[in-house]
């Protein structure tokens, strides 16, 4: 099946226990981004890539970082996570960019910061 | 920078009645606009894009550049449009995405 895979969904830690959400496609897209989901803000692009080994930062990049060895992954990693990291977070991918057709999202991973 | 407004956190409607939801964008170049839909346990998903002028659910929106917006209607709302709205811009590079803040479409039988 066609479909984008987070992992974990759900991870409660502590302030500045370094993490990884994975983030994984099996449709040969090109494009992948991670974003967070705050009520009443929506979802915040954090990360982008475009292809492999080519990523660039969002609108809200602080405190994260990616990469991207492979087309199919695109971890998304908090070296020092802080409670105001607490938030829902999405993976997306596309054939190319959000402009040029639809962003296919992961189920979604809920951190919790301590 | 691009921004997009929902003005409307939730919307609550009976069956059958029209439903509207507002959606307002700032950007200087020239966007590509976007509903993504998100149903009770299920992915965010895209509802209906404005280059494609096409209706999906019984769904329309209109790019309207002079006031910039692209709302999203329904003329008879149905119990299983319950859901969370997003609309959303792409940028003229084609690489961002911004995302409006959401409305909570709430259809009552």
């Amino acid at each position: 099946e066609a479909q984008v895979t987070q992992n974990p969904r759900y991870l409660i830690t502590v302030t500045g226990k370094k993490l990884t959400v994975t983030c994984s496609q099996n449709m040969n897209h090109e494009y992948m981004s991670w974003y967070r989901q705050d009520p009443g803000l929506g979802l915040r692009q954090i990360y982008y890539s475009m292809n492999v080994e080519v990523t660039d930062k969002g609108d809200v990049p602080e405190g994260y970082k990616v990469s991207r060895k492979e087309k199919r992954n695109f971890p998304l990693i908090l070296e020092s996570p802080s409670p105001n990291q607490t938030s829902l977070y999405f993976c997306a991918s596309s054939l190319a960019g959000p402009r040029m057709g639809e962003q296919f999202f992961g189920p979604g991973t809920r951190l919790t910061v301590l | 920078a691009q921004r997009v407004t929902q003005p409307e956190k939730l919307l609550s409607v009976f069956k059958g009645a029209p439903v509207e939801l507002k959606c307002n964008y700032s950007y200087s170049g020239s966007p590509e606009l976007f509903w993504y839909v998100q149903y009770s346990r299920q992915r965010l998903q895209l509802l209906l894009r404005h280059i494609s002028r096409e209706s999906i659910k019984g769904f329309t929106a209109d790019l309207n550049k002079g006031e910039t917006s692209f709302h999203l209607k329904k003329p008879f709302a149905q119990e299983e449009d319950s859901a969370m709205y997003y609309c959303a811009l792409s940028n003229a590079a084609g690489n961002k995405l911004t995302f409006g803040g959401g409305t909570r479409v709430l259809v009552k039988p």
